[in-house]
């Protein structure tokens, strides 16, 4: 089946640096990717559409400023989180959808603490 | 918007069970997904249904969608350890490709 990559897995960072996290779909095409954010025993909440060659679209509640995200080719997207505090601290997974299947895959994560 | 709600939340069974996840929706399903997820990993896609009254199974596990399409339901028979995890539908919206996602159902078997 389809792949999507994350990195890195996990990540510790200091409070007030910012991290960057790469979602690769390795052997498709995707023109929209998803990121969303996971706590502890909690669903995947949705929080921006990345579209290739376009500006993300944010879901409500979410700080466009503070979670950048970067769409730059149709296998990369990137999210990056600005100034990250303790409460950022989460599992962080991106989904791909191709252009070509209905399907979504998802990456395997990323866990983001910040000290 | 589209909310999803799983029962139960947490299950614990013996090995050699059979068992039964429930996602209902607050609105029409136009395509449901079954995910299963370990603690701090991604998802395993495990099966998508769209028609009223589909099912389909692979290996123990097998999931319907009813004739409403308002309901979902996974089965698994004579469980064993390697079907814990945390079990998610998901359902697409009608526009923009996103999902929305249930709380998740926490299966432990017990060898």
């Amino acid at each position: 089946g389809a792949v999507v990559s994350q990195h890195p897995s996990r990540v510790i960072c200091k409070s007030g640096t910012s991290v960057k996290i790469e979602c690769r779909s390795l052997d498709f095409q995707a023109t929209t990717m998803f990121w969303y954010r996971q706590f502890p025993k909690k669903s995947l909440m949705l929080m921006a559409t990345s579209n290739e060659g376009s500006k993300a679209t944010y879901e409500q509640g979410v700080e466009k400023d503070k979670f950048l995200i970067n769409h730059a080719s149709l296998t990369l997207s990137t999210l990056t989180v600005t100034s990250a505090h303790p409460e950022d601290s989460s599992f962080y997974i991106c989904s791909a959808r191709s252009t070509r299947a209905y399907e979504q895959y998802f990456g395997p994560g990323t866990r983001l603490t910040v000290t | 918007s589209q909310e999803l709600e799983q029962s139960p939340q947490s299950l614990i069974v013996q090995e050699g069970k059979n068992l039964t996840i429930n996602c209902t929706s607050s609105k029409t399903l136009y395509g449901l997904y079954w995910y299963k997820q370990k603690y701090g990993e991604g998802l395993i896609f495990l099966m998508m249904l769209q028609k009223g009254g589909e099912e389909k199974s692979h290996e123990k596990i097998t999931a319907k969608l009813d004739e409403k399409k308002q309901q979902s339901s996974l089965h698994i028979t004579a469980s064993q350890p390697s079907h814990a995890g945390i079990y998610l539908c998901g359902a697409d919206n009608t526009n923009a490709g996103k999902s929305t996602f249930g709380d998740g159902t926490t299966l432990t078997v017990k060898p």
